[in-house]
Parts: C-alpha cells; structure tokens; sequence
C-alpha cells in the first residue's frame, strides 16, 4: 500500500532564507508526483509536476526533484518570501495497471510552511 | 478559461441528512475526481468518474456516491451524514485518467 509522508510538519523561517520541504514513498511504481500549495480553506494550486521519468522540473523560484528509487521527492524554494506562506502538499499517482488506470493522488499530510518579515 | 469550479462553497447539514456537491471541470478536461480533506489532513481519494462511470474508488463506504453527465460535469452525493462526514470536498479534473490535475476551491461541509 502506497504510503507518502511529508517531513517537517511545520516550518518557520526568516524571510530571503532559501528551504528545502521533504516528501517520501513507500511504493517506487509511480507515474507521477505533484506538488501542491494550499492556502487556509482554499483548495489546491498546482505548483509542479514531475514525470516518472524525469528528475526535475523547475519554476521561477521553486525546484524540484525526483528520486523514485529511494522513494523521495525535495521541493526547493529559493529566496523565500512572506507570500510564499501556505501549507505545501505532496501526492503521488501510483502508475496504471488492471483496474488502477491512473488519476487516483495519494497525497501526504502536509508541510505548514510560515515565512516571517 | 474558468477553472475548475465548485457549488456550493460552504453547506451546513444535519447528521441524518443527505447532501449533494456540484463541480464542473476545467474546459476540455474529461476525468473528474473528488476528494475528502478533514481539517489538517491531506486529500484522501473518493472516485473517479470518467466517460460517465466510476472507474476507480477509495475506501470509502457506499453512502458515498457520484454521477457524471454527459456535459463531463459531475455530483458528489452522501446520504446519512455522519458528524465524521464535515470536511472539506475538492473536485479535480484532468485531461485524461492519468493526466495532471486541477482542483476547484472546494466545497467546506459542516454536519451537526
């Protein structure tokens, strides 16, 4: 049974600092994995997506990369800023087979991210 | 283009009671899925619809049930809420089954 957890639950830091939000699998059978940002009772921004076979994908300030052997995804955001604070979701889509033709998140629990002026 | 959209946006029911949640998918997209998000979790999977059908569901019991009409729009439908049902409903939608998703803003239900 696919697992994903999300390590830290919660950060703070100081504006400008540069951070690094952690994402793992149990199950290396993935298509693809998404990260997400949720702002307080909003629903989910798409933020990147990564293909099973690619390593990483990149946007303005945000990076991040796939290692699907050892089951873990980083999300790098450079230069933080206020703005940035939300809580950033993990999910991985297990890759399609039988009934499982694909489309089903399997999402971690979350990193609260706050960033301070 | 409109996004994914969500009706309605905060519904209050009581336990016993059943409720429908409404979503209409990004144009062009064909797959809906819904999702339940109870408060600090993360999105737990219900079902997907796709040419009409479920085609794949989570764990979650028969009390939970949906349809998809022709238009690719699609209805969340719970009967005899539980207290344990209030959470936050997302729909996504994606170009094809196994294709990146979109979520609507979602729909916060509060059972008392």
């Amino acid at each position: 049974k696919q697992e994903v957890t999300q390590i830290p639950a919660a950060l703070s830091v100081p504006e400008g600092e540069n951070l690094v939000l952690n994402c793992s699998f149990t199950d290396s059978a993935i298509y693809n994995l998404q990260w997400f940002r949720q702002d307080p009772g909003k629903g989910l921004t798409s933020l990147l997506l990564i293909q099973s076979s690619q390593r990483e994908q990149t946007s303005g300030r945000l990076n991040a990369s796939l290692d699907k052997s050892s089951g873990r995804s980083t999300l790098y955001i450079a230069a933080s800023q206020p703005g940035d604070s939300a809580t950033y979701l993990c999910a991985v889509s297990p890759s399609p087979s039988g009934y499982n033709q694909g489309g089903k998140l399997i999402f971690g629990q979350g990193t609260e991210l706050s960033v301070k002026p | 283009d409109a996004g994914v959209t969500q009706s309605p946006t905060h519904l209050i029911k009581t336990r016993g009671q059943q409720v429908t949640l409404r979503c209409s998918p990004k144009s062009g997209h064909d797959t809906v899925s819904w999702y339940q998000q109870a408060l600090g979790q993360g999105p737990q999977f219900i079902f997907q619809y796709y040419e009409e059908e479920e085609r794949q569901r989570g764990n979650f019991p028969d009390r939970f049930s949906g349809h998809q009409f022709p238009n690719y729009s699609s209805e969340l439908n719970v009967n005899a809420l539980l207290l344990g049902d209030s959470a936050l409903y997302l729909c996504a939608s994606s170009l094809d089954r196994a294709g990146e998703q979109y979520f609507g803003p979602g729909t916060r239900l509060t059972v008392t």
